[in-house]
Order: C-alpha cells, then structure tokens, then sequence
C-alpha cells in the first residue's frame, strides 16, 4: 500500500525551514527519500532502517518514528537548489512503493 | 561507475508498434527495478528482479507489457502493441535500500 505524504506543495523563501511527512497504513522496516528536480530522474537522499533512526544530509535530515509508522523529512535553512519534488519510499521485501511526492518550491 | 545507462533516451512511436526500453544496471547491484511516472499516477513499479530472477511483476499493467533479465548487465522493457495511454517516463533503477535512477526514457504514443 502506498504512503501518503503531506503537505501536497510547500512554498517557502530561502533560509526558512520545512518538514514533510510521510506515513503508513503497514508496518514499515525502512523508509527511504528521494529528491527529483523537473525533468531529471529521482536521487537518493537518506535511508531509515530503524524505528527512532534520525540521520543528516548537510541541512537536511529524517526521523523514522516505527511504533507510528511514520517518518519526517527536515529541511532546514533551505536553499534555492531544494527545489523540487520529495519522495518517500516503502521497502517490504525488496518491492519499493512510493508516495505520492511532495513538491517544494524555494523563492530569492 | 557511469551509473545506471537507459536507451533511447526518448521514443516516439504510433499506436500499436512494438516498444523496446532498455537498462544497463550499475556493476554488483544485486535488484533492478522498472518505475514508470506519469502525471495522473506518480512513480509506479512496475517489476523487479533480484539476481536477475523476476521477483515481482504485480505492477506490470497488462499483457502488452514484459520484462527480462537475462544476465545481470542488461534488461529489457517491451510494450507490444504499445498505446497511447502507455506515454509516460520509464525509470530504471538498480540498487537494494538505495536504489540509482537511470536519467529515464520519456515514450510517447500516438
């Protein structure tokens, strides 16, 4: 089943922070993010294999919150190259399920 | 590595020709995967293979539609007879938890 994100859309101006969401109606083992710009093939951001896993990817970071089923996504300070479309991913198995996305825009 | 290598880069064909997308994964991935992304329906997955064994191919929409592996350095994609609704970008993607996305073949139908 796929997870859900929210918000749909996040509109912000450079230097200010964001946070996306992503959950599920299963059990998750892992969540993964992905960041794709218009036109360009998805990118990899970070993996959560543990449920209270928190990682960083210069201002950027996750939590992966197991009992909930849920997992967040942090931008901070964000910068005009954040733009673009985020995914969170599923993994059960081997078989990946993506949510819907996310598509955050960063203004001067 | 150069990372994973789709062709053609886009296809335009008319109904009802026989589509071929092809994916060179990147060395020692164990998984390669199928995505295919439209407006209306996201990123979808549609097949999977571990060591070159298809696993999963829920995703694949209808018979039109196949999918080989058949050594660990290429797979294929086949939509015949392709359709028009079949337009969409096609994403290979090789990897286990983090998966490399090849830059994709946008197919158009008409």
């Amino acid at each position: 089943q796929q997870p859900v994100q929210s918000p749909q859309a996040v509109i912000l101006r450079e230097g200010e922070d964001a946070v996306i969401n992503c959950s599920s109606s299963k059990a998750l083992y892992s969540v993964h993010w992905y960041r794709q710009k218009h036109g360009e093939a998805p990118v990899f951001l970070m993996i959560l294999l543990k449920g209270g896993e928190q990682k960083g990817h210069e201002k950027i970071s996750a939590s992966f919150n197991e009992k909930k089923q849920q997992s967040s996504l942090y931008l901070t300070a964000s910068q005009l190259s954040y733009s673009g479309t985020y995914f969170c991913g599923t993994a059960d198995a081997g078989k990946s399920t993506f949510g819907d996305g996310t598509t955050l825009t960063v203004k001067p | 590595d150069a990372g994973v290598i789709q062709s053609p880069r886009h296809e335009v064909t008319e109904m009802g020709q026989e589509v071929t997308l092809r994916c060179k994964p990147i060395s020692g991935h164990d998984y390669l995967f199928w995505y295919r992304q439209t407006m209306m329906r996201g990123l979808e997955l549609l097949i999977y293979f571990n060591n070159n064994v298809p696993i999963d191919d829920s995703g694949m929409p209808e018979d039109r539609f196949s999918a080989k592996m058949p050594n660990a350095s290429f797979s294929t994609l086949k939509i015949q007879p392709s359709e028009p609704r079949d337009s969409a970008v096609y994403f290979c993607a090789s990897g286990v938890a983090e998966q490399f996305f090849g830059p994709g073949t946008r197919l158009t139908v008409l």
